[in-house]
């Protein structure tokens, strides 16, 4: 079983919909990351959280570190949203362990 | 400006050849990684250099050799090509070693072994 563990693995959204992306991992970290990788391959980094939540225009992240679980929003989707979403926990020697990766497509 | 950036973008080699990646930072950063993703498009730690010393090293084969030149550059050297080392290369970066901070990441080598 990974250490981190994400779903849905893959989600069909219509334009305008409100998207929820989990993440949950089983070890103790010190931040938690969310990372975008658009179809042309390139990995951006959204966020990184080691508590509470995060904004940044129509995404939002939030943690629980009591339940070891994170999501991502996305609200108001649209098709420039569609991309592997992946979830990555910095754990002991700073080293990132990465979720399978969640492929959203949104269709307009 | 590109803050990680990796060359070459695509790489087609033969098995049995050496090839190197090369990565550099603009950003400052005092730590560099390697990772590997596979065509199931899991992203996994090879190695991690901080400050020029290798801190992190998963368990690659030996024939991947990370060399870090200074700290705005980390290259990888792959000897004796496998077509099981096809995937896709990403560098990154980060800020010291024992902070948390954002990791930010080159645009990815693919490699193909044929």
């Amino acid at each position: 079983k990974n250490e981190v563990e994400q779903s849905p693995q893959n989600l069909t959204a219509q334009e305008g919909e409100f998207i929820t992306i989990n993440c949950s991992y089983s070890v103790g970290i010190s931040a938690l990351h969310w990372l975008q990788q658009h179809p042309g391959g390139g990995i951006v980094s959204l966020f990184m959280l080691s508590s509470g939540k995060k904004k940044h225009g129509r995404l939002i992240a939030t943690i629980n570190i009591q339940e070891k679980h994170s999501s991502l929003h996305i609200t108001a989707s649209h098709p420039r949203d569609s991309a592997v979403y992946i979830c990555a926990v910095r754990s002991g020697g700073n080293k990132l362990v990465f979720g399978a990766g969640t492929i959203l497509r949104v269709k307009s | 400006d590109t803050a990680v950036s990796q060359t070459p973008k695509y790489l087609v080699t033969q098995m049995g050849n050496d090839k190197s990646i090369k990565c550099e930072q603009n950003l400052g950063h005092d730590t560099m990684y390697w990772y590997k993703q596979d065509s199931k498009k899991f992203l996994k730690i090879m190695f991690s250099y901080n400050n020029k010393e290798l801190i992190i090293n998963e368990t690659v084969p030996n024939r991947f050799s990370p060399k870090s030149p200074d700290k705005a550059h980390l290259n990888l050297h792959i000897n004796s090509l496998e077509l099981g080392d096809s995937a896709v290369y990403f560098c990154a970066s980060s800020q010291a070693q024992g902070k948390v901070t954002e990791a930010f990441f080159g645009q990815g080598t693919r490699l193909t072994v044929v």
